[in-house]
C-alpha cells in the first residue's frame, strides 16, 4: 500500500550512460514533483508536473528530462550522466486545489523513498 | 527567492532530553511543512502547518506566520529521533506551487 514509490532504490552506473528513474503514487494525485538532495543533504525542487503538464522547470539543465505518461506516473530520464549528478533525487506527489485568483493551493506534499545515484 | 533558516544546524542531546528547533522564513508562505529525514534516507512527514499548533505524540509544532517563524518541539527524545528536521515553505504562484526547504537540523540522540 506504498503512496508514492520509486524504482529503482540504487542506481551505479558510469559517465556519459543514459539511465531512467520511474516513480509512480497511488494517492490520486494531480500534481507530482522531482527534487535533488545534494551531497550536503539539500533538498531543491527540479521539475513540477500537473495533470501530466510541465509547469515548473527549475533551471535544470536539458540533459534531465521528466515525462508524465499519466497522472499516477512521473519518470525522470538522464542523458549523458556526469559526476555531478550524483545524488538523491525524490519524487513527491500532492493535491492542488484552486483558491481564487490563478493560484492554486497545493496540499500535504508526500515524498517517495528516493534513489540514490552514483555515477562513476 | 524566499529564504529558509533553520537553528541550530545541529543539536546533540541524551535519550529523554527535550528539545526545539526553528525555522525563520523570509516572505508570506501558503504553507510549512516539516519533515524528519532518517538515517536510511526516507522523509517522513511530520506535519503540515500553516499557522497555529498542532500536537503528534511526542513532537509539536507552532507556526507564527505573521512573524514568518515554526518551531518544532521534541519532547523526552528517543534514539530513533536521530536524523535531519527539515522545514519546507510552500509559496503557490500562477507559475506553480513548490517547497523550499531549509538546510536541516541534524539531531543525535545517544543513548
Amino acid at each position: 500500500d506504498t503512496a508514492v514509490s520509486q524504482t529503482p532504490k540504487y542506481l551505479v552506473t558510469q559517465m556519459g550512460n543514459d539511465k531512467s528513474i520511474k516513480c509512480e503514487q497511488n494517492l490520486g494525485h494531480d500534481t507530482m514533483y522531482w527534487y535533488k538532495q545534494d551531497s550536503k543533504k539539500f533538498l531543491k525542487i527540479m521539475f513540477s508536473y500537473n495533470n501530466k503538464e510541465l509547469i515548473i522547470n527549475e533551471t535544470v539543465p536539458n540533459r534531465f528530462s521528466p515525462k508524465s505518461p499519466d497522472k499516477a506516473h512521473l519518470n525522470l530520464h538522464i542523458n549523458s550522466l556526469e559526476l555531478g549528478d550524483s545524488a538523491v533525487y525524490f519524487c513527491a506527489s500532492s493535491q492542488e486545489r484552486p483558491s481564487g485568483g490563478g493560484y492554486a493551493h497545493t496540499d500535504t506534499q508526500y515524498f517517495g523513498p528516493g534513489t540514490r545515484l552514483t555515477v562513476l | 527567492g524566499i529564504q529558509v533558516e533553520q537553528s541550530p544546524p545541529d543539536l546533540i542531546l541524551q535519550e529523554g532530553a527535550n528539545s526545539t528547533l526553528r525555522c525563520n522564513f523570509s516572505d508570506s508562505v501558503n504553507n510549512l511543512q516539516w519533515f524528519h529525514q532518517n538515517p536510511w534516507g526516507q522523509l517522513i512527514n511530520l506535519f503540515y502547518i500553516p499557522s497555529g499548533t498542532k500536537q503528534n505524540g511526542r513532537l509539536s509544532a507552532t507556526t507564527v506566520a505573521t512573524e514568518r517563524y515554526s518551531l518544532l518541539y521534541i519532547s523526552s527524545s528517543q534514539t530513533t529521533d536521530s536524523g535531519v528536521y527539515f522545514c519546507a515553505v510552500l509559496l503557490s504562484e500562477t507559475s506553480g506551487s513548490r517547497l523550499t526547504f531549509g538546510e536541516g537540523t541534524q539531531l543525535t540522540v545517544n543513548p
